[in-house]
């Protein structure tokens, strides 16, 4: 079946590292996208992509970076990690062309920067 | 400035005892309203998506509603496997917002 997967599924890091987030979907969407979740902010929209060399800044996108290169992956840097981005990120895909139609999750990543 | 805002933040009902989620929102070129579930620990799930005002959507004891100006999510006779964090997103300019969530626990 085809799915999302983001690896890995915990991540503990030091402040000022870079730190690489990995989000694969096999459905052969067009687009991806990346948000954080944090308690009393819901959903917040970090980086999207409509199609391969094509990135995005969302509502919350300083401090982080992507790329797309194929149609599978939108991997998510964080350039120098900060306490401020311990979070729980989570990737989405959707097929058409633009955000009209419906996102499917990845199982998330939790991500402490100590 | 786009707003979503969802109430209650909780709800506690006891099995069988239905009630109603809100999902209010302010926003310019809405195409489309989105209901998630979503389970601790995990992503969130897709219930439903609603275009226009007056359409209703339903899927076993959960039926979504959309106005103007907000959307409800009915849940009927919940049973306690339908406690989760229901998200609601509205679609504007070619990106999802999302509501902060209205965590819902059914007990026996």
């Amino acid at each position: 079946d085809a799915e999302i997967t983001q690896s890995p599924r915990h991540k503990i890091t030091e402040t000022g590292r870079q730190v690489t987030l990995a989000c694969h979907q096999t459905w052969n969407h067009n687009n991806m996208f990346w948000y954080r979740q944090d308690l009393g902010h819901g959903l917040r929209l970090i980086h999207y992509s409509y199609g391969v060399q094509d990135t995005n800044k969302g509502e919350v996108s300083d401090g982080y970076s992507v790329s797309r290169s194929n149609t599978e992956d939108l991997p998510l840097t964080l350039e120098s990690a900060a306490s401020s981005q311990t979070s729980v990120y989570f990737c989405a895909s959707s097929p058409g062309v633009g955000a009209t139609d419906t996102q499917y999750f990845g199982p998330g990543t939790r991500l402490t920067v100590l | 400035e786009d707003q979503v805002t969802q109430s209650p933040e909780a709800l506690r009902l006891q099995e069988g005892e239905s009630s109603s989620l809100n999902c209010s929102y302010t926003v310019s070129g809405l195409r489309g309203l989105f209901w998630y579930r979503q389970d601790p620990g995990k992503g969130p799930e897709f219930l439903f998506t609603l275009y226009s005002a007056g359409e209703e959507k339903e899927k076993e004891r959960l039926k979504a509603t959309l106005t103007k100006k907000e959307s409800f999510l009915h849940i009927t006779a919940p049973k306690p496997e339908d406690s989760a964090t229901y998200l609601c997103a509205v679609h504007s300019w070619g990106k999802l917002q999302f509501g902060a969530g209205t965590q819902v626990v059914v007990t026996p």
